[in-house]
């Protein structure tokens, strides 16, 4: 049974930096195809992609907050860690992680967020 | 980054109606489309991917189609259970994007 939960600071004033920690079981960032991802949602909006970690350390970002972001993981903890510089009020978001799934179709694989953390409230305000 | 536009943005059905909603690519995403479904203070919950492929558990009364641009999720009958906001996701490219909502109410 995989499950994901995130962890962090619920508020943060402005240019602060945001860490969160994605805590995870079911499953190892060390088998080939597996990622996680991080996604957050501004109230009433619709998610937004952020970043990703694959199993082999690659890594990739949107590219509107690539400057500010920063993805880890540690597989002997079964973590990964979102970083976040420059926080401002806009950032104020539920944020997820989200266990990046391999399905066989045809002859490939399919890759898709197939199970995601309950969310982490993060509000940012002065 | 590839724009994604559902349509309509809310929806009032009754229990039972058979409802389509529709979610269209700003280019060409071939088959990478995912449908999920988020009920409020939930994580969303993954319902179809790769068009029409139902994820394990999902009932039977939902269905995905569309190729290239143009994709639809209908919901054959609907149930109590199926009053909840529905999203599209493209994961053609980089940076996967979704689709702004459908809010599906109870009429």
């Amino acid at each position: 049974q995989i499950t994901l939960k995130e962890s962090g600071p619920t508020l943060l004033k402005p240019t602060q930096t945001l860490t969160l920690t994605c805590s995870f079981s079911g499953f190892s960032l060390k088998t080939n195809g597996v990622g996680v991802g991080w996604l957050r949602q501004s109230p009433g909006k619709a998610p937004e992609w952020l970043a990703l970690i694959y199993w082999d350390d690659d890594k990739r970002y949107t590219p509107s907050l690539q400057t500010r972001l920063t993805i880890s993981k540690d597989t002997s903890k079964n973590q990964v860690v979102l970083r976040m510089t420059d926080v401002e009020p806009a950032d104020t978001a539920t944020y997820y992680c989200a266990h990046r799934g391999k399905y066989p179709i045809l002859n490939a694989y399919y890759h898709v967020f197939d199970h995601w953390g309950q969310g982490t409230l993060v509000t940012v305000s002065s | 980054d590839i724009q994604m536009t559902q349509s309509p943005s809310s929806l009032s059905a009754s229990v039972g109606d058979r409802v389509t909603i529709t979610c269209r690519a700003s280019q060409t995403i071939t088959s990478y489309l995912n449908w999920f479904q988020q009920k409020p203070g939930s994580a969303p919950k993954l319902l179809i991917y790769a068009t029409s492929t139902l994820q394990d558990g999902v009932p039977s009364r939902f269905a995905g189609g569309g190729s290239g641009t143009d994709f639809t999720l209908t919901i054959n009958g609907l149930q109590p259970a199926d009053f909840a906001t529905y999203y599209c996701q493209q994961t053609y490219r980089t940076p996967q994007t979704f689709g702004q909502g459908t809010k599906l109410e109870i009429k």
